[in-house]
């Protein structure tokens, strides 16, 4: 199995409600990572997990808030989001975190009003 | 700080025609450099990426890259584009776990 998945692939929520997002892989992989990609733009790194430890958060808004429950899975949960944050949101895995390719989830579309 | 360029927005080819879409870094250390593509509404593919050793790296689809160190280049080619190569390139480095993507390349491939 060579594949990240990701769960919803949409998700429209208010300011005023908390989701999750949710992220898996069975590949073994021991890094686990969150990006923010606005339309055309670059991923932004937001959080980078080593096993299952958070290894890297750049700054992220509080009200984001990432949960490595265990080598396979990763969250994101969600609250008070400003429509700003309306994004693709991308999880990645790779072997290990420094020298190894990211292989990239499909994203949540994820629209706050 | 590390920093990706890619000084192309768009690079537009006819279809059998060579491509390269061009990629440059900076970093203190040695780099470890990706090339990753994107099509639209979906994640991110990797294509293939430099470590260490022979400076012509082969990768997917028949993508190959050159590392160049003294002018501190990637730059992605492939001999002949295919209509199905358009698509968002980004290059990317990773140091100390971090990684760091050029704004992204749109190729165009014209039949």
């Amino acid at each position: 199995d060579t594949e990240v998945t990701q769960t919803p692939k949409h998700l429209v929520m208010g300011m005023t409600n908390k989701k999750s997002l949710k992220c898996e892989q069975h590949m073994g992989h021991r890094a686990m990572y969150w990006y923010k990609q606005k339309a055309k733009k670059p991923p932004e790194l937001m959080f980078v997990y080593s096993y299952e430890k958070l290894s890297i958060n750049e700054s992220v808004p509080s009200r984001f808030s990432p949960e490595c429950p265990n080598s396979s899975l990763l969250n994101l949960h969600l609250h008070a989001l400003q429509p700003e944050d309306s994004a693709l949101y991308l999880c990645a895995s790779s072997q290990e975190l420094r020298r190894n390719e990211q292989f990239f989830g499909p994203g949540t579309r994820l629209t706050v009003l | 700080a590390q920093s990706v360029a890619q000084p192309e927005d768009q690079v537009n080819v006819a279809e059998g025609n060579p491509l390269t879409v061009k990629c440059t870094y900076s970093v203190s250390g040695n780099p470890y450099l990706f090339w990753y593509v994107q099509y639209p509404n979906r994640g991110l593919q990797f294509l293939l990426k430099y470590i260490t050793g022979d400076n012509l790296v082969k990768g997917s689809y028949g993508f190959e890259a050159e590392f160049n160190k003294s002018q501190t280049s990637f730059h992605l080619k492939k001999p002949t584009a295919l209509v199905s190569d358009s698509a968002l390139y980004f290059c990317a480095l990773t140091n100390a776990g971090k990684s760091t993507f050029g704004d992204g390349t749109t190729l165009t491939v014209k039949p």
